[in-house]
């Protein structure tokens, strides 16, 4: 089944403590993005990447890091997680530019 | 200016109604439009691709009027199932890629 998997699904932490969002896509995908959904601001893009080794900020990528060591993953990296990084996180992937989208499940982070 | 403006709602309509949303784009360059579903707290899903010369799918028709930069669509007698949040994509030109960008949403509630 064609899918993009995200870990964990929710996860509860404190500030500080480094954490790393995983997200795997089997339809050999080149596009990948990390988006980040809060009431009533929608859907921001954090990073995408366009292929393996290749990735680019998006609209609000302070406080992230991601990498695209293999085509299929695309992790988010959260070094030290503060509060207002509390919010739902999707990944998504997409064959070319125009495509639409895949979206994995979300991931709720909350961070006290 | 926002690159992709929606009418939040919610629109309130009983079972049986015709509801149309629009949504508008400032980028007279883009190239594809989608319309997505999202229901609470879930993913989004990809409901329909707008053509230029518009499309149906069952009791959805999107349209796209590249003069007015705006895309609609129309929901012809609504269901129950079909609450849920409405998210207009515009994939908008950046430099040598592209960027799908997301409006707020647009929340239907149908009614009995």
């Amino acid at each position: 089944e064609a899918q993009v998997t995200q870990n964990p699904r929710y996860l509860i932490t404190v500030t500080g403590k480094k954490l790393t969002v995983t997200c795997s896509q089997n339809m050999n995908h080149e596009y990948m993005s990390w988006y980040r959904q809060d009431p009533g601001l929608g859907l921001r893009q954090i990073y995408y990447s366009m292929n393996v080794e290749v990735t680019d900020k998006g609209d609000v990528p302070e406080g992230y890091k991601v990498s695209r060591k293999e085509k299929r993953n695309f992790p988010l990296i959260l070094e030290s997680p503060s509060p207002n990084q509390t919010s739902l996180y999707f990944c998504a992937s997409r064959t070319y530019s125009n495509q639409p989208q895949h979206f994995g499940d979300g991931t709720r982070l909350s961070i006290l | 200016r926002k690159e992709v403006e929606q009418d939040p709602g919610p629109f309130n309509v009983p079972e049986g109604a015709t509801v149309a949303f629009n949504c508008t784009y400032s980028n007279s360059a883009s190239q594809s439009f989608f319309w997505y579903r999202q229901d609470c707290r879930k993913e989004p899903k990809l409901l329909m691709s707008v053509y230029s010369s518009g499309n149906e799918d069952g009791r959805f028709t999107a349209q796209l009027n590249r003069a007015s930069q705006y895309i609609s669509l129309l929901i012809r007698d609504s269901k129950l199932s079909d609450s849920a949040t409405y998210l207009c994509v515009v994939n908008v030109p950046t430099g040598t890629a592209s960027k799908l960008t997301f409006g707020t949403g647009t929340r239907l509630q149908v009614t009995l």
